[in-house]
């Protein structure tokens, strides 16, 4: 199957410095890619959808601002959160839909460990 | 979008079958029934997905019944690496996927 990639696998950062988040779909384009933001032992929740070349949209409760998404190319989605709280610890999951697949499936990133301290 | 039922826990042991079902009562007629499982610290996985006929692949079935309003997710012989967070959901042809709590499978040696 289709292969999406994040980087770092994990991160650790002080409170109030900002963090970057890439996803990759690694052998199909994606057009559009999802974050999703999921707290232990608690469900995946999605926080924003990201279409190439437009802005994104964002879930409701999610603060646009402190969590920037670009998705400047077929195949690369950012997340960038901007001064970054303890609160905002969390795993963050990429996944991006291959519209080249005949039922528009959509494949999930490994997850990026976000700690701040 | 249409929800989905799940048990919150079960156990299995090793080399053993498991079912692990879901209900949708709500199904509408063209919602697909995608199973994802999520092993810890990583992303969900794909499982195996259907629409109405039951469905077999390398890692397990689908058992759709025939009014659509339940599935069962078949794993044929549990082993340790299944343990995870198995999640029903339904998705209709472009949706988002959208998770509810799932149900934690343990499987004991």
């Amino acid at each position: 199957g289709a292969v999406v990639s994040q980087h770092p696998s994990w991160v650790i950062c002080k409170s109030g410095t900002s963090v970057k988040i890439e996803c990759r779909s690694l052998d199909f384009q994606a057009t559009t890619m999802f974050w999703y933001r999921q707290f232990p032992k608690q469900s995946l929740m999605l926080m924003a959808t990201s279409n190439e070349g437009s802005k994104a949209t964002y879930e409701q409760g999610v603060e646009k601002d402190k969590f920037l998404i670009n998705h400047a190319s077929l195949t690369l989605s950012t997340l960038t959160v901007t001064s970054a709280h303890p609160e905002d610890s969390s795993f963050y999951i990429c996944s991006a839909r291959d519209y080249g697949s005949d039922s528009y499936e959509q494949y999930f990133g490994p997850g990026t460990r976000l700690t701040v301290t | 979008d249409a929800k989905t039922t799940q048990p919150n826990s079960m156990e299995s042991n090793e080399e053993e079958p498991v079912h692990l079902p879901c209900n949708h009562s709500t199904i509408s007629g063209t919602d697909y029934i995608h199973w994802y499982r999520q092993l810890p610290s990583q992303g969900p996985e794909y499982v195996i997905h259907g629409l109405t006929s039951n469905v077999n692949n390398r890692m397990a079935s689908l058992a759709i019944a025939e009014d659509r309003k339940s599935s069962t997710l078949i794993l044929h012989r549990a082993t340790l690496r299944d343990a995870a967070v198995y999640y029903c959901i339904l998705r209709n042809y472009g949706q988002n996927f959208v998770f509810g709590p799932g149900t934690r499978l343990s499987v004991l040696p």
